[in-house]
């Protein structure tokens, strides 16, 4: 069972440009959480993302960055007009659609992003 | 708002020793989850240990163990017989567990563990 999967992996982009990260939860997850790690700081909640639906984007700049989860396919984390304080590295996490106890976080290994 | 403070930026332990790490955090609330989490230099995040803020019963998990303190709002992490393996990033969270409560965590600013062989 492959746990929650992330791509890129390393993402390099010049100011201005676009960056789409994806996530594919966990098998029989629905719930899809961001979070951006900034260098020497802890993970940051950004948005929870439940199928087709954005229910919590407290986390969220206000300009620039979106997020979606489709039906189909992986959730996308968009930052448009990349500056140079968005380089961060972005995790995404998934759990099954119970909460609780019993439904611990499942992270992937991350999206280093850097800006040039 | 919650917060959760770890005052240690840096940690080091001797292979077999023991180190206890702190985190505090702040809350008026009276049921939510702490975590902690292991972040090696790959750079995932494992879940090391859990609490349910309503269990007095402190939780262990092998050779990681934590001393919860609700009054103090403290939860520190103990690792006995260190390995190296044991070496990375360390982070407190936390997570409310009132009504609509997700698994929003709020973490600490991390411990980095050294072991030394």
């Amino acid at each position: 069972n492959a746990g929650v999967m992330q791509n890129p992996r390393h993402l390099v982009r010049r100011r201005g440009q676009e960056a789409r990260l994806r996530c594919s939860p966990m098998k029989g997850h629905s719930h899809v959480y961001w979070y951006r790690q900034l260098p020497e700081e802890g993970l940051k909640f950004m948005v929870y993302l439940q199928k087709e639906n954005i229910i919590d984007e407290s986390g969220m700049p206000k300009e620039r960055f979106s997020a979606e989860f489709p039906k189909e396919g992986p959730s996308i984390l968009r930052i448009q007009q990349v500056v140079r304080g968005d380089s961060a590295a972005y995790f995404c996490a998934s759990s099954p659609p119970i909460q609780g106890y019993n439904s611990p976080l499942h992270f992937g290994n991350g999206t280093r992003l850097t800006v040039t | 708002a919650q917060t959760v403070t770890q005052s240690q930026p840096e940690m080091s332990v001797q292979e077999a020793e023991t180190v206890t790490l702190s985190c505090t955090y702040d809350t008026s609330e009276s049921d939510y989850y702490l975590f902690w989490y292991k972040q090696p230099p790959s750079r995932q995040m494992i879940l090391v240990i859990r609490q349910e803020a309503y269990k007095q019963q402190n939780a262990t998990e092998n050779r990681f163990s934590v001393n919860f303190q609700k009054a103090a709002k403290s939860f520190s992490l103990k690792i006995s017989d260190s390995q190296l393996g044991d070496a990375a990033m360390y982070f407190c969270a936390y997570r409310s567990d009132y009504g609509g409560a997700t698994n929003k965590l709020i973490f600490g600013t991390g411990t980095l563990l050294a072991v030394q062989p």
